[in-house]
């Protein structure tokens, strides 16, 4: 079964810093990959995400991820830090091989908290 | 385009009562899910609908029931509330395919006394 690894629950950078969020998926075929932000109090929304094509993903906020395959990995990315990106963040992945069956179905990391101090 | 819409905000209820907790959603999509999230465990889903009168399991389903008469609302049921069940829920849709972003509502907030 898949699965999704976000190392570390809490990560805190100071504003300006880089911001490094990381995921490993586990499954032999390369899923679909996601990163979804949840800001205090509000549901999730899509920050980026890899399909096919280009490795590097570019999103919104300043944010891009880099999808290798040889590492299963897919981590987060921000040159800089800003106070307005301290949330929750999540990385999800869904099934590239199952278009019968649980279309569509997300596999959630269990997030990493993000915090920027002034 | 209110996009996904849940009802209600925040509900407090008593163990063994039931509720309903409404989703809907205004972008003609056919998929839909319903979460819960509880602290560092991240999204587990609940049931899931690939269109109207089609529902299945997801991940946790026990304590909970759903249904689909349309496309735009997936009401997510729960019968005899357990203190187990105290969480939050988010109901989700998407356009189509595994490769497509999910549009997530702004949650309901349910604790079970």
């Amino acid at each position: 079964a898949q699965s999704v690894t976000q190392l570390g629950s809490h990560v805190s950078v100071s504003e300006g810093a880089l911001v490094l969020l990381r995921c490993n998926y586990s499954s032999s075929v390369p899923p679909y990959l996601f990163w979804y932000v949840q800001y205090p109090n509000q549901g999730l929304q899509l920050l980026l995400k890899y399909t096919t094509g280009a490795t590097l993903v570019k999103g919104i906020n300043g944010f891009e991820a880099e999808f290798k395959k040889s590492e299963t990995s897919f981590h987060l990315t921000k040159p800089s830090a800003h106070m307005s990106d301290a949330a929750e963040y999540f990385c999800a992945v869904s099934d590239r091989s199952n278009y019968g069956g649980s279309q569509g179905n997300l596999i959630f990391g269990k997030g990493t908290k993000l915090s920027v101090k002034p | 385009n209110a996009g996904v819409t849940q009802t209600p905000k925040f509900r407090i209820l008593k163990i063994g009562q039931s509720m309903t907790l409404q989703c809907t959603q205004d972008m003609n999509h056919n998929y839909m899910y319903w979460y819960r999230q509880d602290p560092g465990m991240g999204l587990k889903l609940i049931y899931y609908s690939v269109g109207a009168g089609i529902t299945d399991k997801g991940e946790v389903p026990n304590g909970y029931n759903v249904s689909r008469s349309t496309t735009e609302d997936f009401p997510l049921r729960l019968e005899l509330a357990a203190p187990s069940q105290t969480s939050v829920y988010f109901c989700a849709s998407n356009g189509g395919g595994p490769d497509n972003e999910q549009f997530f509502g702004p949650g309901t907030r349910l604790t079970v006394l």
